[in-house]
């Protein structure tokens, strides 16, 4: 079985310009979640999808960020306009939602962002 | 003060030594606890999850939760040098609080043959 995928693996931009970040979940994984580790840092929940509903968005930075997951399967994170202060790892996980199992989360290699 | 203590190292050990690590914690709503391991570059992969105060044992590791100190553990026996990675512990409250995982910041492990 495919885990979690993202693309790009890595990806370097201006600060201004505007990158997007997809995650393709586990297969059957309802509930999506995206999270950030900045350089030095522990890594932060931004978001979590169940389906195509955002559950808990408490943790997204500011409104320069709009997180999407249509029809209930990838997701993407645009970042517009990007800020310096972004650059990190983004990464995303997936879990089921069947009870103990939700809460097993399965992360995704990341994505590098730097932003210059 | 963060949420999750865990010193950051490096740790280093010989192999088949046994690698001890433990994180902190001081909010007593988190009820889950896991322990990752993330290679460079690569994403977290989780090794355990666990629920109850005590131990509990998955070959050669063992996780221990001790609810009353706010203090987990993670053991590793007879390590070797492919266990060298970082260690993230992270934890999370009943279901009803959310999903969210709170991580500690990482404790980088080197297993020297």
């Amino acid at each position: 079985e495919a885990g979690v995928t993202q693309f790009p693996s890595h990806s370097v931009i201006e600060k201004g310009q505007t990158v997007t970040l997809r995650c393709d979940p586990i297969s059957g994984h309802d509930n999506l979640y995206w999270y950030r580790r900045v350089m030095g840092k522990e890594i932060k929940f931004l978001l979590h999808f169940v389906k195509e509903s955002k559950q808990d968005e408490s943790g997204m930075p500011n409104n320069r960020f709009l997180a999407e997951r249509t029809g209930g399967t990838y997701s993407t994170l645009k970042v517009q306009p990007a800020e310096l202060e972004d650059s990190g790892v983004y990464f995303c996980a997936s879990s089921q939602d069947t009870g103990t199992s939700s809460y097993e989360q399965y992360f995704g290699p990341g994505t590098r962002l730097t932003v210059t | 003060q963060k949420e999750v203590e865990q010193d950051p190292g490096p740790l280093s050990v010989p192999e088949g030594a046994i690698v001890s690590l433990n994180c902190t914690y001081s909010n007593s709503a988190f009820q889950y606890f896991m322990w990752y391991r993330q290679y460079s570059r690569k994403g977290p992969e989780l090794l355990m999850y666990t629920y109850s105060s005590g131990n509990k044992e998955d070959g050669r590791f063992t996780a221990q939760v001790d609810k009353s100190s706010k203090y987990i553990s993670l053991f590793i026996r007879d390590s070797q040098p492919s266990d060298s990675a970082t260690y993230l512990c992270a934890m999370r409250g009943f279901k009803a609080a959310g999903n969210k995982l709170t991580f500690g910041g990482g404790t980088r492990v080197l297993v020297k043959p």
